[in-house]
């Protein structure tokens, strides 16, 4: 099993749409997540952290189930370039009191007019 | 926008040729890494650093090597490269303390013929 697991899209979905990713984690001890972006050939870069609480930011909303080991990433009204990959990452324990950020494969979203 | 470099940004490289991929950053972080990711798949952490003289392998085992002299640079090398190496090669560092984003350069794209 992997330790980061996420749907692999392709979520093709029109301008406008209101569209989810869903991503589960398998070590109950990590500490932190984090939604990235990656565009088509190019580096991931950080769209939000993951609170428990949850947060916004304009029109992205992520949540986190620390029972279910869960998060989600919601994005309303989406635009054309939102087109990207929605990477799920996790920072976990490691030794020597370290940690490591654990990427899942991503979701592939694209949005057409 | 991240300061982190990453040179050179595409190489094409015969077989049995050696090879040192550059990453340097500005940031003054202590921690970098190297992620492989062939397109489309997801990233896979080959080597790691959380300081000057510190250097550690990651999950997926790589041929490569890696060096830390100096904080703001961290060089890969191939001594000989293989088509099997032809990949996106991404280079990202964090923050010492707490469980922090990672900031990734362009990445260097390597085809080995």
């Amino acid at each position: 099993r992997k330790e980061v697991e996420q749907d692999p899209g392709p979520f093709n979905v029109p301008e406008g749409a209101t569209v989810a990713f869903n991503c589960t984690y398998s070590n109950s001890a990590s500490q932190s997540f984090f939604w990235y972006r990656q565009d088509c050939r190019k580096e991931p870069k950080l769209l939000m952290s993951v609170y428990s609480s949850g947060n916004e930011d304009g029109r992205f909303t992520a949540q986190l189930n620390r029972a279910s080991q869960y998060i989600s990433l919601l994005i309303r009204d989406s635009k054309l370039s939102d087109s990207a990959t929605y990477l799920c990452v996790v920072n976990e324990p490691f030794s020597g009191g370290y940690n490591k950020l654990i990427f899942g494969a991503g979701t592939r979203l694209a949005v057409h007019p | 926008e991240a300061d982190i470099y990453q040179t050179p940004r595409y190489l094409v490289i015969g077989t049995g040729k050696k090879i040192t991929l550059e990453c340097s950053q500005t940031m003054g972080h202590d921690k970098m890494y190297w992620y492989q990711q062939d397109p489309g798949m997801e990233l896979h952490l080959i080597h790691y650093s959380y300081g000057v003289n510190s250097t550690e392998k990651g999950d997926l085992s790589s041929e490569s090597t890696v060096s830390r002299i100096r904080t703001e640079h961290f060089p890969l090398t191939l001594e000989s490269a293989r088509p099997s190496h032809t990949s996106q090669y991404l280079c990202a560092s964090s923050e010492a303390s707490g469980a922090t984003e990672q900031f990734f350069g362009p990445g260097t794209r390597l085809t080995v013929l």
